[in-house]
Formats: structure tokens, C-alpha cells, sequence
């Protein structure tokens, strides 16, 4: 069964870093591209950001351009979204999913980053 | 950037039939752009209904179908439930599948 465990959200303070990770399993996670999603309280669903299957290419919405960075360890199974110079309008829950090029599903419960003075 | 439009809510009566719609700035929804239907009840994560324009998740229940209707992606709900209140959400892709733009969401209410 496909799982994926979203973790490294918390409570931090604006102009700093979280580092979130994924891990994978129930699937070949080098044989699939990734995706970061995120949902502010309240609000829908936005993509942060997507990488390939061994991260040679890697794609962010431009309101994060400059401030994450997505990587993976295929030997870990594990994908990582790296934030620094964290916003208030960052706050949300942020989900990563498989995709694009396969079945995207929402298999985690996602982690809250909650950005706050 | 292409914006997605979803209607911000809908009401549904017990049995009856409704028609959620999602529609692209740029154009037709067409089955290249892969849609797909979510839902999301409160404090859940959003569940796959509906992928690649009209195909069933296997956990979806029959009396939900998606179409393309009017260059507008569709997801008609036939027979609701009391447990189909939610949120729904559609996802079309661009750029050759790099850029996910989701709609706004439908508050669909059951009553």
C-alpha cells in the first residue's frame, strides 16, 4: 500500500528555515516524479514545487522561487522541501504527493508549518 | 498563470443530482489537461474521486462520474448522500504536466 509520512512542520518565526521531509513506500519512489502541495487554513490547494525522478529537473510556483529547495535521496526513499526565509503566507499544510505522470493521491495527513512572531 | 474557476457552493437535496463545473482562463478543459476531482471533508487530507478526466479512483463510489461538458471539466453526483458534504476540488494540468493549478473549491452542501 502506498505511504507517504510528511514531517519537520512547526511553529517558527518569520525570515527563518524548517526543513520538511517525506518518506516513501509501497511503490518504486525512484521510478516517480514528486510533488510538494500545500493548503493555508482555510484555503485551497496550491503546488510548491515538483522534482524528476533522479532531481535533474526541478519546477517551483513562483511565490517560492528563490526561497525552497526540493531535493529527494532515492536511496532513502525521501523527499525534502528546504524553506528558508519563511513568510507569514507560508503558513499551511503541506502535503507531497507522487506525480506528475502517475496517480496522485493524498496518502499522508501532511504537516503544518505555521509561520508567526 | 491559468486560473482555475470552481462554483464557490452548491446545494444538493438528499437523492437528487447536481453538477459541479471547473473552468480554465486559457480555454476548454480538455482531456489533455488530465483533470481531476477531489474531496475534502474537515481535518482530512483531500481524497482522489476522479482522475485523467472521467476515471473512477477505486475507492469512489459509483454515483459519482466526471465528463467534459461545454469546455468545462464536470463531475456530476447522482443520488447524494448525507456523507458527500465537502469540499471539492478540480486540478487541471499545463505545461506538459508541470504546472498544477487548482480551482478555488465547491462547498457542497447535502440538505
Amino acid at each position: 500500500d502506498v505511504q507517504l509520512v510528511e514531517s519537520g512542520g512547526g511553529l517558527v518565526q518569520p525570515g527563518g528555515s524548517l526543513r520538511l521531509s517525506c518518506v516513501a513506500s509501497g511503490f518504486t519512489f525512484s521510478d516517480n516524479w514528486m510533488t510538494w502541495l500545500r493548503q493555508a487554513p482555510g484555503k485551497g490547494l496550491e503546488r510548491v514545487a515538483n522534482i524528476n525522478q533522479d532531481g535533474s529537473e526541478k519546477y517551483y510556483v513562483d511565490s517560492v522561487k528563490g526561497r525552497f529547495t526540493i531535493s529527494r535521496d532515492n536511496t532513502k526513499n525521501s523527499l525534502y522541501l528546504q524553506m528558508n526565509s519563511l513568510r507569514a503566507e507560508d503558513t499551511a499544510v503541506y502535503y507531497c504527493v507522487r506525480g506528475p505522470f502517475t496517480l496522485t493521491e493524498f496518502r499522508g495527513q501532511g504537516t503544518l508549518v505555521t509561520v508567526s512572531s | 498563470q491559468a486560473v482555475v474557476t470552481q462554483e464557490p457552493s452548491l446545494t444538493v437535496s438528499p437523492g437528487g443530482t447536481v453538477t459541479l463545473t471547473c473552468a480554465s482562463s486559457t480555454g476548454s478543459v480538455t482531456s489533455g489537461h488530465y483533470p481531476y476531482w477531489f474531496q475534502q471533508k474537515p481535518g482530512q487530507a483531500p481524497r482522489t474521486l476522479i482522475y485523467d478526466t472521467f476515471n473512477r479512483h477505486s475507492s469512489t463510489p459509483a454515483r459519482f462520474s466526471a465528463s467534459l461538458l461545454g469546455g468545462k471539466a464536470a463531475l456530476t453526483l447522482s443520488g447524494a448522500q448525507p456523507e458527500d458534504e465537502a469540499d471539492y476540488y478540480c486540478l487541471v494540468f499545463y505545461d506538459g504536466g508541470l504546472d498544477w493549478v487548482f480551482g478555488g473549491g465547491t462547498k457542497l452542501t447535502v440538505l
